[in-house]
């Protein structure tokens, strides 16, 4: 089955920077767009980026854009996201998610997801 | 504007039926999806394009759209069906996806 488990969370000061990762099994990575989406303490779900099967098409969020950076690996089947530049506004848990068959505009399968603290 | 605009509360009573909202521009372009989150886990996908179910999803679950607004409805609503549920679509711009603010639904 689907398996998708994010890593590389913890606590970062502002200004500072962290490598988030998406480990997927279950599926032909290659093959799906996927997307990371975010949620902050309490808050509710907010898109922070896209990136096409083969790591062409890639689009972020207005919030994020210029400090985050989506990427993948398909010999690897892992996702990431680079993420600079960090705020306390970014604190969130970060969610990778894969696109249904045939169509990148929906959010077949969640990891669930890792805690991105930014605090001094 | 970008924006996916959602009631942040409603309830029902059990086994009644329940219609959810999200109104936005992008509707008129992009069919919603919609997600049900319960407290610590994360979201599922219940509802996408123009009314399809992922396996596993109970059939009480429909979606359907007029213009820019697209509406979940649980006919018959169960005690698991308490939870946050959240609209998505596509911006028109076609670089950006919405997501509204999410309704929290309580069963009675």
């Amino acid at each position: 089955q689907v398996q998708l488990v994010e890593s590389g969370g913890g606590v970062v000061q502002p200004g500072g920077s962290l490598r988030l990762s998406c480990a997927a099994s279950g599926f032909t990575f290659s093959s799906y767009g996927m997307h990371w989406v975010r949620q902050a303490p309490g808050k509710g779900l907010e898109w922070v980026a896209f990136i096409r099967y083969d790591g062409n098409n890639k689009y972020y969020a207005d919030s994020v854009k210029g400090r985050f950076t989506i990427s993948r690996d398909n010999s690897k089947n892992t996702l990431y996201l680079q993420m600079n530049s960090l705020r306390a506004e970014d604190t969130a848990v970060y969610h990778c998610a894969k696109t249904t068959p045939g169509d990148i505009n929906y959010f077949e399968h969640w990891g669930q997801g890792i805690l991105a603290t930014v605090s001094s | 504007s970008s924006e996916l605009t959602q009631d942040p509360a409603v309830s029902v009573a059990l086994g009644q039926t329940i219609r959810i909202t999200c109104q936005g521009n992008s509707l008129r372009n992009y069919y919603a999806s919609w997600y049900q989150q319960k407290p610590g886990q994360a979201p599922i996908l219940v509802i996408y394009d123009k009314n399809n179910r992922p396996s596993g999803i109970p059939d009480r679950f429909s979606g359907s759209s007029s213009g820019n607004t697209a509406s979940l409805t649980i006919t018959g609503a169960q005690a698991e069906d308490e939870a946050a549920y959240y609209c998505n679509s596509r911006d028109r711009s076609g670089d950006h996806w919405l997501f509204g603010g999410g309704t929290k639904v309580t069963v009675l």
